[in-house]
């Protein structure tokens, strides 16, 4: 089993919808949770830190679940903008470890 | 701004020979910094985490020979692709975690085109 797994999609939708994304982690001493977000041939940009009391950002939502060791991330209201990959990020070992998800692939269409 | 600047952006070299990337954390020091492989459509793969002054623990399957990592002082890791062959071809992007912020920054990448 992966250390964290995503659901590499690709998730199509309209614009306007919402749509979310799970993040499970095998790691249960795992600390801290991210959500990155990558455009083709860029690199990764932090999207927003993941607690367990949840955080919101304008349309995005995220959330931890540490009993059941997953993240999630809710976008709202889908712009064309949001199309790219979604990649969970978690680190453990003191910051000394940090693992990626293979990333969910969203396209927002017109 | 960037806080992690990585040079260069893009490399076109001719197989067999060496190419030198470099990573800079800007305004933190960084005791670990990671290095990644990304092909076209493909996730991010972790190559190496390199540590300030002692050896870089590199990922299995990853030649510790061809891709050489020197991280020297605490805001610079460099990687060196060593006879670069065409399947060496791909995107590299280093990152470093920021201990204070506790968060994870990425260079800019670099695109290596090995002919």
């Amino acid at each position: 089993r992966k250390e964290v797994e995503q659901d590499p999609g690709p998730f199509n939708v309209p614009e306007g919808a919402t749509v979310a994304f799970n993040c499970t982690y095998s790691n249960s001493a795992s600390q801290s949770f991210f959500w990155y977000r990558q455009d083709c041939r860029k690199e990764p940009k932090l999207l927003m830190s993941v607690y367990s009391s949840g955080n919101e950002d304008g349309r995005f939502t995220a959330q931890l679940n540490r009993a059941s060791q997953y993240i999630s991330l809710l976008i709202r209201d889908s712009k064309l903008s949001d199309s790219a990959t979604y990649l969970c990020v978690v680190f453990s070992g003191g910051y000394q470890k940090v693992t990626f998800g293979t990333g969910t692939k969203l396209q927002v269409i017109p | 701004g960037a806080v992690v600047s990585q040079h260069p952006s893009r490399v076109i070299c001719k197989s067999g020979t060496s190419v030198k990337i470099e990573c800079r954390s800007l305004d933190f020091q960084a005791t670990t910094m990671f290095w990644y492989r990304q092909f076209p459509k493909q996730s991010l793969m972790l190559m190496a985490t390199s540590n300030e002054g002692s050896k870089a623990t590199y990922e299995q399957g990853v030649e510790k020979d061809k891709f050489l990592i020197n991280h020297a002082s605490l805001t610079l890791s460099t990687l060196t692709v060593t006879s670069a062959h065409p399947e060496d071809s791909s995107f590299y992007i280093c990152s470093a975690i920021d201990r204070e912020l506790e968060k994870l920054f990425f260079g800019s990448g670099t695109q290596l085109s090995v002919l």
